[in-house]
């Protein structure tokens, strides 16, 4: 069963940095592309940004660009996504997706952690 | 961006065929996917490429659609189905959601 598990959510300055850390099991996770997507409350999904299977590539929206890095430990299975400089406007919650297909839909999804920016 | 309209709520019976409309603001060609979202739970994925229904979602589950104009259909509605019903695209950079369409059980 494929399973992924965020934590690191939390109250945060707005400024600040936070570093979410999302576990994978039930899959080989150094074969898929991996994603993050955040939902603020009441809100329709925005994908953040991704990252190929071995690494070697990210993507990111243009929203966060420059604020966020997505990173991955294909040794322990974990997918990172470090956030900095944040706006109230981050306040959401962050969810862990893995991709299909070339990552062009989003087959699982975590429970999501939440993130509130606020001071 | 490419955005993806879809109109914010339906109600209809249990028994119903009910029809879920998303426009997106260019031709995504079939890039199209949708997603069921339950209250308090994470979203999962319904069907892909426009088409086809992902393993194990219920036949009664359908989505059709090229273009610019694409439909999820469920036919007949439970009321399990209740949950706000998302449209991705994946055919322009960066991935976009449609605003979901709240669906209500009378």
């Amino acid at each position: 069963e494929v399973q992924l598990v965020e934590s690191g959510g939390g109250l945060v300055q707005p400024g600040g940095s936070l570093k979410l850390s999302c576990v994978a099991s039930g899959f080989t996770f150094r074969d898929y592309w991996m994603n993050w997507v955040r939902q603020a409350p009441g809100k329709t999904m925005e994908w953040i940004g991704d990252i190929k299977p071995d690494g070697s590539n990210t993507n990111y929206a243009p929203s966060v660009k420059n604020r966020f890095t997505i990173s991955r430990d294909n040794a322990k299975s974990i997918l990172y996504l470090q956030m900095s400089n944040m706006r109230a406007d981050y306040t959401a919650t962050y969810y862990c997706v893995r991709g299909a297909d070339n990552n062009y839909w989003f087959a699982y999804w975590g429970q999501g952690t939440l993130v509130t920016v606020s001071s | 961006d490419t955005v993806l309209t879809q109109s914010p709520a339906l109600a209809v019976s249990p028994g119903e065929r009910v029809t879920i409309s998303c426009r997106a603001s260019e031709s995504v060609s079939t890039l199209m996917h949708w997603y069921q979202q339950k209250p308090g739970q994470q979203p999962t994925l319904l069907i892909y490429l426009a088409s086809n229904l992902e393993s194990g979602v219920p036949a009664r589950f359908s989505g059709s659609g090229s273009g610019t104009d694409f439909t999820l259909t469920i036919d007949p509605v439970e009321a399990d189905d209740t949950a706000t019903y998302y449209c991705q695209q994946s055919w322009n950079d960066p991935w976009t959601f449609g605003g979901g369409t709240k669906l209500e059980l009378k």
